[in-house]
């Protein structure tokens, strides 16, 4: 069955800290993998999007790794800011898969002054 | 701005009764995508429509169906509502070649409320 597990399920940490999530799936045959970052009530923003062949992709303070045999990713968040605070997501799709990504139920960041 | 703007924001309503959530994409976006996002869950993909046709289905409950129309607006139904129902409803559009999916664009949701 396809799946994307994410952890941890919530973190706190302070401001100007770093911290890294992570995302392992089983999705099969791998297409691609996403992270999008949700701020409470609102719509999921892209940060990332990595194929097969991409280990790292950066975005500003974010930064995310893949490791296509191991079916792991990691997102980095370096100096973190308030503004970070939100949830993250990590999405898999598989090849063929038109319109049905597998969303992971992502990871609650908080970020205290 | 993702392009795409859903209405109405917020909705309440009763148990059993019907509601639409309306979907606009940018103009001449032919793909739109709907979701669904329980409290403290993942969202769950329902339906694609691709230039007015439907291209891949969801988990999608046989109480709900979608439709794009001409104007390539599209429109979420839900019917014989139940508490359950209660949710965020995300559409989204994406730049992906031929309606495939490519980077998704959300939209701020629909957020249902079922008493």
């Amino acid at each position: 069955k396809n799946q994307v597990e994410q952890s941890p399920q919530s973190l706190i940490i302070l401001e100007g800290k770093n911290c890294t999530l992570q995302c392992n799936y089983t999705v099969s045959p791998f297409s691609n993998l996403r992270w999008y970052k949700q701020d409470t009530g609102r719509g999921p923003v892209s940060l990332t999007i990595m194929t097969f062949s991409e280990n790292t992709k950066s975005n500003g303070r974010y930064t995310a790794t893949l490791d296509a045999d191991t079916k792991q990713s990691s997102l980095h968040i370096t100096a973190s800011q308030l503004s970070d605070s939100a949830s993250y997501i990590c999405v898999v799709s598989a090849v063929g898969s038109q319109g049905n990504l597998i969303f992971g139920k992502g990871t609650k960041l908080s970020v205290k002054p | 701005d993702s392009g795409v703007t859903q209405t109405p924001k917020h909705l309440i309503t009763a148990t059993g009764q019907r509601v639409t959530l309306r979907c606009s994409p940018r103009s001449g976006d032919l793909s739109v995508y709907w979701y669904q996002q329980s409290l403290d869950q993942g969202l769950q993909f329902l339906i694609q429509y691709y230039n007015g046709e439907e291209r891949a289905k969801g988990n999608i409950l046989e109480r709900f169906s979608a439709q794009q129309f001409p104007d390539l607006h599209s429109e979420l139904n839900l019917s014989s509502l139940e508490l359950g129902d209660s949710a965020l409803y995300f559409c989204a559009r994406t730049v992906g070649h031929k309606g495939n999916t490519g980077e998704l664009f959300f939209g701020e949701g629909s957020r249902l409320t079922v008493l």
